[in-house]
């Protein structure tokens, strides 16, 4: 199976910041990625798909890149709303896996 | 607008078994691959199984592989998932997700369940 290795596991930050978490794979898998969002007690939101485009109805503060092993979410202008889990997936192959994710706390 | 409603979810004693089902509305259901990812309390996501728009194919998480049943009845728009010798290890809240674009899979999820939780425990 694929491994997708998220970091840092754990980011503090402000409104107003501007973040980046990184999600690696063990092997290529293209641009095959998708970034979710989830909160606690609620179901995970797809913010981004193959790699850097942007789900409908996602703010443009939100904006994903990479191809290959390497893939970053980059969160500019943080907003309270913000403030989550945020997971990486790759869908390479049907047995899909998940990073293990990243916490965006104040 | 897209539902997707699970339930099924409960208490279970090590070794038993259980069958979630996923109640769907809002799209042409036999166009969708769909999954079930699970997140035990505190953890991580984990992806378990998903099954084709036909249902014809099928794919598991080598955690569950023998153990978990995937299906579906496209004429009631349900997709199942049967799990069977249950550990601790399985407890979570099972979640059913869809994938974005018709006829394809795999696909990054763009609508998912609330979730039903799964307790094992004597």
């Amino acid at each position: 199976d694929i491994q997708m290795t998220q970091s840092p596991s754990t980011l503090s930050a402000s409104v107003g910041d501007t973040v980046t978490i990184t999600c690696r794979a063990s092997q290529s898998i293209s641009d095959w990625l998708a970034w979710y969002q989830q909160k606690p007690g609620k179901a995970p939101k797809l913010l981004i798909y193959k790699a850097s485009n942007s789900e409908r109805g996602v703010p443009s503060r939100f904006s994903g890149s990479g191809s290959g092993t390497e893939f970053t979410l980059t969160i500019s202008s943080l907003q309270p709303d913000d403030f989550a889990t945020y997971y990486c997936q790759q869908y390479n192959t049907y047995s899909r896996t998940f990073g293990q994710g990243t916490k965006v706390e104040i | 607008e897209v539902q997707l409603l699970e339930s099924g979810g409960g208490l279970v004693q090590p070794g038993g078994s259980l069958r979630l089902s996923c109640a769907a509305s809002g799209f042409t259901f036999q166009n969708y691959a769909l999954s079930w990812v699970r997140q035990a309390p505190g953890k991580g996501l984990e992806w378990v199984s998903a099954i084709s728009g036909s249902g014809g194919s099928t794919f598991y998480a080598d955690s569950v592989q023998g153990r978990f049943t995937i299906s579906r009845d496209n004429s009631k728009n349900t997709v199942f998932l049967f799990m069977d010798s249950l550990g601790a290890e399985d407890a979570a809240v099972y979640y059913c997700a869809k994938v974005r674009v018709s006829l394809i899979d795999p696909d990054a999820f763009d609508f998912w369940g609330q979730g039903t939780m799964v307790t094992v425990s004597s």
